[in-house]
């Protein structure tokens, strides 16, 4: 069973860095390409980032390009989500997800919830 | 940057009721990039549909997609109780930013 596993989530000062993690289970992780979608208390879904399964491919939302970065470690099965410069509107509940096909988000994780104080 | 529009925001329905949701793309996009998600209080989103009419694993032939172009609908046929709750449509795949739509509310 697919299993897709986020943590590093908390309370953090505007302006300040937290880096998200995401382990995957019960797939080869290698194979496929990933994403991050936030959520804010309260409203709709905003995909963040996407990245191949080789990291050759790597794209951002407009909201999060230059101060978000994503990585992967196929060889520890797990993705990455560096914040830094954060703001208020960044705090969400982050949710890494699979890719499936180039077609849509498939198995996603239960969330990490990031709060961004001023 | 496509934007998604859906509508209605929220629909009060009955079980048993069959209901059609909206999403409409700024642009036109191939049928192949559009895809639907359910979302449950306090759970994560699940994969509906995806490249417009396709049902993903598990999901019951009671939804399906259909459209093209800049309009496309999520058709429940018959309302169950678990169906209760918020749909998103989101274009994917081909030309980031991959967006949501606001999404439509379900309600009893």
């Amino acid at each position: 069973e697919m299993q897709l596993v986020e943590s590093g989530g908390g309370l953090v000062q505007s302006g300040g860095s937290l880096r998200l993690s995401c382990a995957a289970s019960g797939f080869t992780f290698s194979a496929y390409s990933m994403n991050w979608v936030r959520q804010a208390p309260g409203k709709g879904l905003e995909w963040v980032s996407y990245i191949s399964s080789s990291s050759r491919t790597i794209y951002f939302a407009d909201s999060v390009r230059g101060r978000f970065t994503i990585s992967r470690d196929n060889a520890k099965n797990s993705l990455y989500l560096q914040m830094n410069s954060l703001r208020d509107e960044d705090t969400a509940i982050y949710y890494c997800a699979t890719d499936y096909r180039e077609l849509a988000i498939d198995c996603w994780g239960q969330g990490t919830l990031v709060t961004v104080s001023s | 940057e496509i934007v998604l529009t859906q509508s209605p925001g929220t629909l009060s329905l009955s079980p048993g009721e069959r209901t059609t949701l909206s999403c409409r793309a700024s642009q036109s996009i191939s049928s192949r990039c559009l895809a639907w998600y359910q979302q449950k209080p306090g759970q994560a989103p699940r994969l509906l549909i995806y490249g417009a009419s396709s049902r993903a694993t598990g999901i019951p032939d009671r939804f399906s997609g259909s459209g093209s172009g800049t309009d496309f609908t999520l058709t429940i046929s018959r309302l169950e109780p678990e169906d209760f709750a918020v749909y998103y449509c989101q274009h994917y795949g081909y030309s980031p930013p991959f967006t949501f739509g606001p999404g439509t509310r379900v309600d009893i």
